[in-house]
């Protein structure tokens, strides 16, 4: 299968600590991204790294990515209660543009 | 405009009938896809539209699934015959251009379909 294996499948922290989402890949990709999804509807993008590039941030949240090792990481600090949702990584293998989705990470962000 | 519109938001239909689900993407973006997501699981490619030709449809589950896209901008998703294994979220999307430099894709709210 070519879609990203997301680890762990679900997290549960308290509000204002880090969490730190990893992704695996099994082949070279054109780039990958991470993805939210909020009770099971539409996702959001959150950050696209391209595979030159080892790191990348946005706001709270930093992506890290390791070719060699063919994974990546979210990291999102300073967590909030509204962070809670399911995350997603997805790699881009080609420049065909279709995504390969893992089954996620469900965070869960405790007040 | 605003984001990926889809519709209707939730479709009941009896097994066997015929439904098509509608996308609208976001204006100018030249790539569509299609998705769906079963409960608990992430998205699965079905087929992605590069203007108005389908560029890849190799994730069409078998062929009662069709999709087009005539005029390069909203598509429809048509199921035949459907059976209560078709049940799913059917999510569509849209990027500034899926060939060349890959761009994030714009996700819509999509649509829940309940085969009964």
């Amino acid at each position: 299968s070519q879609q990203g294996e997301e680890d762990p499948q679900a997290l549960s922290i308290q509000e204002g600590e880090n969490a730190t989402m990893n992704c695996s890949y099994k082949t070279s990709i054109n780039n990958l991204q991470w993805y939210r999804q909020n009770s099971g509807r539409g996702l959001v993008h959150l950050i696209l790294i391209r595979s030159n590039e080892r790191e990348k941030h946005s706001g709270r949240l930093r992506v890290t990515l390791d070719t060699s090792k063919k994974s990546s990481s979210l990291l999102i600090t300073a967590s909030r209660a509204a962070d809670t949702a399911s995350y997603f990584c997805a790699p881009l293998y080609n420049q065909g543009g279709k995504l390969i989705f893992g089954q996620g990470t469900e965070l869960s962000v405790k007040p | 405009g605003a984001g990926v519109s889809q519709t209707p938001s939730n479709k009941v239909t009896e097994k066997g009938k015929y439904v098509e689900l509608r996308c609208d993407p976001i204006s100018g973006h030249t790539a569509l896809y299609w998705y769906r997501q079963s409960l608990g699981q992430g998205p699965e490619f079905l087929i992605y539209f590069q203007g108005t030709g389908a560029a890849d449809d190799s994730g069409l589950p078998n062929d009662r699934f069709f999709a087009v896209r005539p005029e390069g901008s909203v598509s429809t998703l048509k199921i035949q015959r459907t059976e209560r294994g078709d049940s799913a979220v059917y999510l569509c999307a849209s990027s500034l251009t899926g060939q060349g430099e890959s761009y994030e894709q714009y996700f819509g709210p999509g649509t829940r379909l309940t085969v009964t």
